[in-house]
């Protein structure tokens, strides 16, 4: 176990429908990144968040929104959802959001399939 | 802007023999972070080790060491006396401050340890 849990670890839905994904991140850390994998895009960055606020983003749809709670934990809202975007998404934290040497803990992914 | 490039889509290597895995980068930055994670067919991201931009010394962690070459930008993992168990992706990535923290992947080499 991590230490970062994702829920569910498991998702098949409907195209235009919506979900919700959601992450806790590792004890005392205040950021929170959530990732894409899908097969023909690799990895991709989406959105950060630190200490409730939003830091960076990525190659975010408008279709997709994400917020971090007080309690740090953060939910990724899929809407109008299409077949491409089915993917493997990941959650990862870090203690800092500056600092390079900090790697990230990575949660185990919610698998995604839209049919 | 910012590009890990892994060139070695699949490799395989013999069980007890030593492999490498290579990785360059893009950055304009002078402070960064190089990384390597391991995804195994179950899905979860591992980290495997860190090397800083201002590091001397090439970082090692039991069985796997960077060869860290700033001049040529790049940043090959070597996995020492492979075992069935290495058989997975394994993703270069790389960390700036001034990005906010955020990873960008490389597309990832499937390794495959052949007994």
């Amino acid at each position: 176990d991590s230490g970062v849990t994702q829920t569910p670890k498991h998702l098949i839905t409907a195209t235009g429908q919506r979900v919700t994904l959601r992450c806790s991140p590792r004890s005392g850390d205040l950021s929170v990144y959530w990732y894409q994998q899908s097969l023909d895009q690799g990895l991709q960055f989406l959105i950060q968040y630190y200490n409730g606020e939003e830091r960076a983003k990525g190659n975010i749809l408008e279709r997709f929104s994400a917020q971090q709670f007080p309690d740090l934990h953060s939910e990724l809202n899929l809407s109008s959802l299409e077949l491409g975007d089915s993917a493997l998404y990941f959650c990862a934290s870090s203690p800092r959001d500056r600092r390079t040497n900090y790697g990230y803990t990575f949660g185990s992914g919610t698998r995604l399939t839209v049919v | 802007a910012q590009k890990i490039t892994q060139t070695q889509p699949g490799m395989f290597v013999q069980e007890k023999e030593a492999v490498t895995l290579d990785c360059t980068y893009d950055t304009s930055d002078q402070s960064y972070g190089l990384f390597w994670y391991k995804q195994p067919s179950s899905g979860e991201m591992i980290f495997l080790i860190y090397q800083g931009s201002y590091d001397e010394q090439n970082a090692t962690e039991g069985r796997y060491s960077l060869n860290f070459q700033k001049a040529r930008k790049s940043a090959n993992l070597v996995i020492s006396a492979s075992q069935l168990g290495d058989s997975a992706m394994y993703f270069c990535a790389m960390r700036e401050v001034i990005q906010g923290g955020k990873l960008i992947f490389g597309q990832g080499t499937e390794l495959s340890v052949k007994p």
